[in-house]
């Protein structure tokens, strides 16, 4: 009864090609987010979203594009993957958007472009 | 400009020794703070949350943080490290209007030897 799962685990691809993760939660919260957490371990927001509406858009470049089919799900598409992609993703999700609310993260997913 | 910073990025502590670790903020007014961790290739799990009221609060663990608002600080500690606690550390802060926005400090690596 995992609360915060992504798939894949691991995601090693070219350069250039395009691949999603995907991530779902089963807590039932409204609000989704996306990190990025480089090789120096900084954790950066990327994404969030509430009930399905794009609520936090960081500097991003545009090839990164989030989608949120339902309030349980969130994925993350990337298109022309770059040597700099390389990272780990993580996904969480919080009850509502307010900026006090603990926020619950995925396991990550290791992305390697080579 | 809004940063967190811990200013240490890797200590080292015997078993059984007493750990802290620093965390600093520079924001306008006090935000929500909260203190996760990361153990070698999982995801963030929350150790504790300050949100107002009693400075010192205690979280999953053992740990504790004391919110020194004069000192824009929120340490975390505690008395007797188990070498299960080797991890990474972060510190985190949001602000009531940031949608969830987290900061999240660079990270402090614990190693535990015996």
């Amino acid at each position: 009864d995992t609360a915060v799962s992504q798939t894949p685990k691991y995601l090693v691809t070219q350069m250039g090609n395009d691949k999603s993760i995907k991530c779902e939660q089963n807590l039932g919260h409204d609000t989704m987010y996306w990190y990025k957490q480089d090789s120096k371990k900084f954790l950066k927001i990327m994404f969030s979203y509430n009930n399905k509406e794009l609520i936090i858009n960081e500097t991003v470049p545009n090839r990164f594009s989030p989608k949120s089919p339902d309030k349980a799900h969130l994925n993350l598409h990337i298109n022309s993957l770059e040597l700099g992609d390389s990272a780990v993703y993580f996904c969480a999700s919080s009850v509502g958007a307010a900026g006090g609310q603990r926020q619950y993260f995925g396991p990550g997913t290791r992305l390697t472009v080579l | 400009a809004q940063s967190v910073t811990q200013p240490d990025i890797h200590i080292t502590v015997s078993e059984g020794a007493s750990l802290e670790l620093r965390c600093n903020y520079s924001y306008g007014a006090t935000p929500y703070l909260f203190w996760y961790v990361q153990s070698p290739g999982q995801g963030l799990q929350l150790l504790l949350k300050y949100f107002s009221g009693d400075t010192l609060v205690q979280g999953i663990k053992g740990f504790e943080a004391e919110f020194k608002r004069s000192q824009s600080s929120f340490n975390l500690r505690k008395p007797s490290v188990h070498w299960s606690d080797a991890a990474e550390y972060f510190c985190a802060v949001a602000l009531t209007d940031s949608w969830g926005k987290f900061q999240f400090g660079a990270g402090t690596q614990v190693v535990v030897t015996p």
